[in-house]
């Protein structure tokens, strides 16, 4: 099994510019989350959802936006990136309240 | 404001000694706790999970300790091995409450030398 597979793992973006970070999970897990990790901090939640078709805003959602149209994917956008959103993005999944399975992360910067 | 803090940014032992990484949480609604590891350039993994209705959560070298009236959580790592150098963090959630959404610490970062 896969399991929670990200794309793409590298990217450079300008100000300005649009992206889409995919993430993908084969495990049927309803619950999927994105996350972003600055240096010497936590994961920070950014969106979260717990079915397809239903999604909800975590700790950090601006700038971002999400979709949920099957239980396997989970895209995140960024409308407009700016220099503040250079981080790692990790996505996770889970069932329920069991661990979460998390994707290998994206490093964005934007410059 | 911090509902879970792990104190220590780091921790060095030599190998085949006791680690010990410590974890501190707010929310007295946390009722199930989580211990992740993670590589660098990987996605962290789940190592070991306990619910406030234990105590204590062994599995292999991995114990977990609980501590509701500190609101305290310890994980020890025995023996510990090269291979244990990772970051390692500390997640909490209400899950009695419904909310399966963890709240994460900053992380220790473990190094074991040989």
């Amino acid at each position: 099994n896969a399991g929670v597979t990200q794309t793409p793992k590298f990217r450079i973006l300008k100000i300005g510019q649009s992206m889409t970070l995919q993430c993908a999970q084969d495990m049927n897990h309803n619950y999927m989350y994105w996350y972003r990790q600055d240096p010497g901090m936590g994961l920070k939640l950014i969106y979260y959802s717990v079915g397809a078709g239903i999604t909800d805003k975590g700790e950090v959602p601006n700038g971002y936006n999400v979709s949920r149209s099957t239980t396997e994917d989970f895209p995140l956008r960024l409308e407009l990136a700016a220099p503040s959103q250079t981080s790692v993005y990790f996505c996770a999944s889970s069932y329920g309240v069991g661990p979460q399975h998390f994707g290998d992360g994206t490093r964005l910067s934007i410059l | 404001d911090q509902q879970v803090k792990q104190n220590s940014p780091s921790l060095s032992v030599q190998e085949g000694r006791i680690s010990i990484l410590n974890c501190d949480y707010t929310n007295s609604m946390f009722d199930y706790f989580l211990w992740y590891k993670k590589y660098p350039a990987e996605g962290p993994t789940f190592l070991i999970s306990i619910s406030s209705i234990k105590d204590k959560n062994e599995d292999g070298r991995f114990t977990v300790f609980l501590n509701k009236s500190a609101k305290h959580l310890s994980l020890h790592i025995v023996p510990s091995q090269p291979g244990d150098s990772a970051v390692y963090f500390c997640a909490a959630s209400d899950a009695s409450g419904g909310s399966y959404i963890p709240t994460f610490g900053r992380g220790t970062s473990l190094i074991v030398h040989p």
